[in-house]
């Protein structure tokens, strides 16, 4: 991930959207990535994980997109809930530093 | 299965004290990871302990430390306090090897007053 001076953007999405939450990293040698769901007073959450050599991979209502080409990373979030408002983070690993986190994205779902 | 356990969840601590968090990993992973979580900085990790060893090391000063017991539980030590220090502690651990899915504890929160 890559902390770009640790603004915080927000996406407010209403209920039942689909959302993207975009990410870009930094290492080119990075091969594997996860995204993370973090609530308030709590961890942060394992969602979904991708590795290099995957594009996309896909788990229940959540998607991940990975490009290399421009270091970017995406989690799409089907027909978006009040339980999915948190922040999400994404993260690769990186040898020698284990996983860098970029700043993370607030979701907020309106009714 | 029980999920990574870190204790206390709160402590409050004076400047210039020193404080020791407590991490409990799943049952059967080996590597434990420290993480500090500040609004103004974000997620930034500490250290890396696997077999009781530490296998890698973020940029914090040496004031922060850190060891695995056998059992692979781990403490992460911190010593005289500053107030910058006040954070959200959190711990990972995973099975082993490097590059592979990492699960967080609730964090201990600290407050340096």
């Amino acid at each position: 991930g890559e902390s770009v001076g640790l603004h915080l953007p927000t996406l407010s999405v209403q209920e039942g959207d689909n959302s993207i939450i975009n990410c870009a990293y930094s290492n080119s040698a990075s091969d594997y990535f996860i995204w993370y769901k973090q609530e308030s007073g709590k961890g942060p959450q394992f969602i979904i994980d991708i590795r290099s050599n995957m594009d996309k991979r896909q788990g229940q209502r959540v998607t991940v997109l990975l490009n290399k080409t421009v270091k970017h990373l995406s989690l799409q979030i089907a027909a978006t809930q009040p339980g999915d408002s948190a922040v999400y983070f994404c993260a690769d690993y990186n040898y020698g530093q284990n996983f860098v986190f970029g700043p993370g994205t607030r979701l907020s779902v309106l009714p | 299965k029980a999920g990574v356990t870190q204790t206390p969840r709160y402590l409050i601590k004076t400047r210039g004290q020193q404080v020791t968090l407590s991490c409990s990993p799943i049952s059967g992973h080996r590597s434990v990871s420290w993480y500090q979580q500040t609004p103004g900085q974000g997620l930034q990790f500490l250290f890396e302990y696997f077999s009781e060893t530490q296998r890698n090391k973020g940029n914090f000063p040496g004031r922060f430390s850190g060891r695995q017991f056998s059992n692979s539980r781990s403490e992460m030590n911190v010593s005289t306090l500053e107030l910058g220090d006040s954070a959200l502690y959190l711990c990972a651990s995973s099975g082993g090897r490097p590059n592979t899915e990492a699960f967080f504890g609730q964090g201990t929160r600290l407050t340096v007053v």
